[in-house]
């Protein structure tokens, strides 16, 4: 995989289901994930930093796993609620760049 | 409070036009970007700054200039704007210790119009 590529591109839930992301990325030389939260009209907002393989980090009922072997990370929402509609983004940044990849995003949408 | 200022937020301009959206931050933060956003296209980095006086190109950094005197400062330059540059634009920083493995701070973008 040569780019970062995000899966499903959207989602619609009910509220109250819970959901995942993918997030794929290149392997070779990868030094860190990131994840953002983006909802409209808004900034981007940090919601993880990973780096390490078997990585799993938590934020309420946000949660995210790494899996650098094979070049891909997990987002998970428990139970969602309408405030977590929003686009979440991946990005990848190689050890020998300071660039960072962004994928397209999933856009979650929840209904009440 | 901390925060990634940008300016203009919202520019509407005409092709050959110079023009220089301001970016600064005060958290002090070693690495800076610039990205822009276009349907369908996800956020695409223009440039980036490792620290003062050290920068490099990003996945699209034609048409652009960038440049870093200051840790607070990371200026986008449009030495001559085309239609094609219509887009959203985001500046961001973090820090860069440790290897960089931080979360970016963006900015809250700057809606630019080249007509």
């Amino acid at each position: 995989i040569l780019n970062v590529e995000q899966s499903p591109q959207s989602l619609h839930v009910q509220e109250g289901d819970s959901t995942n992301f993918t997030c794929s990325f290149p392997s070779s030389n990868f030094y860190a994930l990131h994840w953002y939260r983006w909802e409209t009209a808004k900034s981007p907002e940090a919601l993880f930093v990973m780096t390490l393989n078997g990585d799993e980090k938590k934020k309420g009922r946000i949660s995210a796993t790494l899996n650098t072997k094979e070049g891909y990370s997990y987002l998970y929402i428990k139970g969602s609620q309408p405030e977590d509609s929003a686009t979440y983004l991946c990005a990848s940044r190689s050890s020998n760049t300071g660039k960072l990849i962004f994928g397209q995003g999933t856009t979650l949408q929840v209904k009440p | 409070e901390a925060q990634v200022t940008q300016n203009p937020r919202y520019l509407i301009t005409v092709t050959g036009k110079k023009l220089t959206v301001t970016c600064s931050q005060n958290m002090n933060h070693e690495y800076m970007s610039w990205y822009r956003q276009d349907p369908g296209l996800g956020l695409r980095q223009i440039y980036y700054s490792m620290n003062v006086e050290v920068t490099d190109k990003g996945d699209v950094p034609e048409g652009y200039k960038v440049s870093r005197k200051e840790k607070r400062n990371f200026p986008l330059i449009l030495e001559s704007p085309s239609p094609n540059q219509t887009s959203l634009y985001f500046c961001a920083s973090s820090l860069a210790g440790a290897g960089g493995r931080h979360e970016q701070y963006f900015g809250p973008g700057t809606r630019l119009t080249v007509t």
